[in-house]
């Protein structure tokens, strides 16, 4: 049972370049979330996707798509990176209700910077 | 749209002092989570508060939900080394599918 997992760990990028980074639960979860924490800051979600099939915008959505490819799988893409992407990004996922709120748990981070 | 702020932002204590961090939200909150983050490492779950006034311990850890559901604290009595991190509160944002996450209380202890 390896929770949830993230790859890469580290990413170097160019400014303009993209990449997609991959998450993935094993724990039969609803929801899954990305969410980026800057340095000395607090966590700012990007995207979640409340069940299969759904996505919706977090607070921070402006240069990210997403897709959730199925139940365990949720990826986070940069199609023209820009050094205001750098960051640690998390991947967390939750059982997910819509009258019930669930704990989050997180993926170890993708260390992402753009030169 | 709805804030949370945690104060203070950072407090470094001596081992063996109490230490306090405070969650206030802009908005009432059905329930409120708080997680743990260890340097260079990924938040982690430790408790959920549901009920106003709810009070809850996890051995040297005091958690507690304002009367109002508008706030909350945690108290860590007797510090230790291992209590190094950040603690961040969070609160269900439109539904309860979203959390908004505090802006986190850096704590560093020193033996």
């Amino acid at each position: 049972n390896a929770g949830v997992t993230q790859t890469p760990k580290f990413q170097v990028l160019k400014t303009g370049q993209s990449m997609t980074l991959q998450c993935a639960q094993d724990m039969n979860h609803n929801s899954m979330y990305w969410y980026r924490q800057d340095p000395g800051m607090g966590l700012r979600l990007i995207y979640y996707s409340a069940s299969e099939g759904t996505t919706d915008k977090g607070e921070v959505p402006n240069g990210y798509n997403v897709s959730r490819l199925n139940k365990r799988e949720f990826s986070l893409r940069l199609e023209s990176a820009a050094p205001s992407q750098t960051s640690v990004y998390f991947c967390a996922s939750s059982e997910g209700s819509w009258d019930s709120t669930y704990e989050q748990y997180f993926g170890p981070g993708t260390r992402l910077t753009v030169t | 749209g709805q804030q949370v702020m945690q104060i203070p932002q950072y407090q470094h204590v001596q081992e063996g002092e109490d230490f306090t961090t405070y969650c206030n939200s802009s908005t009432t909150l059905s329930n409120i989570q708080w997680y743990k983050q260890r340097p260079g490492g990924h938040p982690v779950f430790l408790i959920q508060l549901v009920k106003s006034g709810e009070v809850k311990k996890q051995k040297r850890l005091t958690f507690q939900f304002g009367e109002a559901k508008k706030n909350s604290s945690l108290h860590i009595t007797a510090t230790q080394t291992t209590d190094v991190g950040t603690y961040f509160c969070a609160g269900p944002s439109r539904g309860f599918q979203k959390l908004v996450f505090g802006t986190g209380t850096r704590l560093l202890v020193s033996p």
